[in-house]
């Protein structure tokens, strides 16, 4: 149980262009979901907290307006990278808690998309 | 959330034990500690956590000192698989909190 999944896992795309990640809870639903973002060698920093039906939590340097999130329902979140250039070539990794409290305390992480912005 | 720290290598051999150690001197006494792995290009894992008594699972142990200021991380037979980066995150059990990454170890089974 408890299986996040993100969408695509990777994606190429043009400066200038949009990219949208999905991330999904397959198996349970959750009210509050994390966006982390990974670059080459260093630790998941968070982006954002993602809460469904009301806006979300940008951490302080991240602007909200180009990585527009929304989480529309308890089992999706997205995280849709606007006029996207090559310094947010990244990896983006999602996380969900079942909302009911069950399983390990913790939360389960997605595979992770790598985008890279050329 | 407790700062914590962990050396940034080791090496084990296939089929020995790894034991991973954490610093977390700060911790607070509703805080769990946690430890997840992340191989390459994948998503964190989720290992195994406790709050005070040892812990253990299908993957590993945790062993937690008494004074809960530090903690190891024992995978009883590394496989050249384990080879990641592993993550002590210490943090309280709210729904709405997020965990805190720190550079981890990374860890090399070497064949």
């Amino acid at each position: 149980g408890a299986v996040v999944s993100q969408h695509p896992s990777w994606v190429i795309c043009k400066s200038g262009t949009s990219v949208k990640i999905e991330c999904r809870s397959l198996d349970f639903q959750a009210t509050t979901m994390f966006w982390y973002r990974q670059f080459p060698k260093q630790s998941l920093m968070l982006m954002a907290t993602s809460n469904e039906g009301s806006k979300a939590t940008y951490e302080q340097g991240v602007e909200k307006d180009k990585f527009l999130i929304n989480h529309a329902s308890l089992t999706l979140s997205t995280l849709t990278v606007t006029s996207a250039h090559p310094e947010d070539s990244s990896f983006y990794i999602c996380s969900a808690r079942d909302r009911r409290g069950t399983g390990r305390h913790g939360y389960t992480f997605g595979s992770g998309t790598r985008l890279t912005v050329v | 959330d407790a700062k914590t720290t962990q050396p940034p290598s080791m090496d084990c051999a296939e089929g020995r034990a790894a034991n991973l150690p954490c610093n977390h001197s700060t911790i607070s006494g509703n805080e769990y500690v946690y430890w997840y792995r992340q191989i390459h290009s994948q998503g964190p894992q989720y290992i195994i956590h406790g709050l005070k008594n040892n812990e253990t699972n299908e993957m590993a142990s945790l062993i937690i000192t008494e004074d809960r200021k530090s903690s190891t991380l024992i995978l009883p037979h590394a496989t050249l698989r384990d080879t990641a980066v592993y993550y002590c995150i210490v943090r309280v059990d709210n729904y709405g909190q997020n965990f805190v990454f720190g550079p981890g170890t990374r860890l090399s089974v070497l064949p």
